[in-house]
């Protein structure tokens, strides 16, 4: 069966300081990535979404990145973060981009 | 894309059946609902997709009429465990990563 893993579950990092979030998926070839932000009491906003590996196509201009060097590897990345950057980051991965969607259990971002 | 309306909140007790109503009155031909239920600090899980008509499995039903311009998720006999957070989207096929999120709906049971 298929899992995805998401690390780490809680950060705090302060303001100006790189972030690296990692997401690996077992079990599935080729599957599409996404990263999503949810801000409190929020719906979900897709960040980056990956359909291969060197693959990215970014929704929203901001302050962050995404690399998949693996097929089964996503990671989101910055190199200075924001206060702005706080927030419950989701990744998710689908069989293919008409399918429902599999979320990680998260990582509480929060930036001092 | 279209856009769907939720109810913010809403409360029920347990043992009691349960029917969140979305309105999507902007469905486009090719899209699809779907429902998402999601608890305190975890990921979104599916629920239940429906494109017309009725849709049932092992947790819940989907109705939707003929026009489409609503859905009604249905969570029969509901329990404590079944307070979260039900999002509703509509979104055509090829084209999920477009869907876009609402708040949801927070559903609290009491006992």
């Amino acid at each position: 069966s298929q899992t995805i893993h998401q690390w780490p579950a809680t950060l705090v990092q302060p303001v100006g300081s790189p972030l690296s979030l990692e997401c690996t998926v077992e079990g599935t070839s080729n599957p599409n990535l996404y990263w999503y932000r949810q801000a409190a009491g929020r719906g979900l906003q897709l960040l980056f979404y990956s359909v291969g590996i060197g693959q990215i196509s970014s929704e929203v201009p901001q302050n962050l990145s995404a690399s998949r060097p693996q097929d089964r590897q996503f990671i989101l990345s910055s190199k200075k973060l924001l206060l702005s950057d706080s927030g419950f980051y989701l990744c998710a991965w689908s069989e293919g981009l008409s399918e429902g969607y599999t979320f990680g259990s998260g990582t509480r971002l929060t930036v001092v | 894309l279209a856009k769907t309306t939720q109810p913010i909140s809403m409360d029920s007790y347990e043992g009691q059946e349960v029917n969140i109503t979305c309105s999507h009155n902007n469905i486009a031909t090719n899209d699809y609902i779907t429902w998402y239920q999601q608890f305190p600090s975890q990921g979104p899980r599916f629920i239940i997709q429906g494109y017309k008509t009725k849709v049932t499995n092992e947790v819940a039903s989907l109705f939707i009429p003929a026009d489409r311009k609503s859905s009604t998720l249905s969570l029969p006999r509901v329990s404590l465990s079944d307070t979260a957070v039900y999002y509703c989207l509509v979104g055509a096929t090829g084209s999920n990563y477009q869907l876009i999120w609402g708040a949801g709906t927070k559903l609290i049971i009491k006992p």
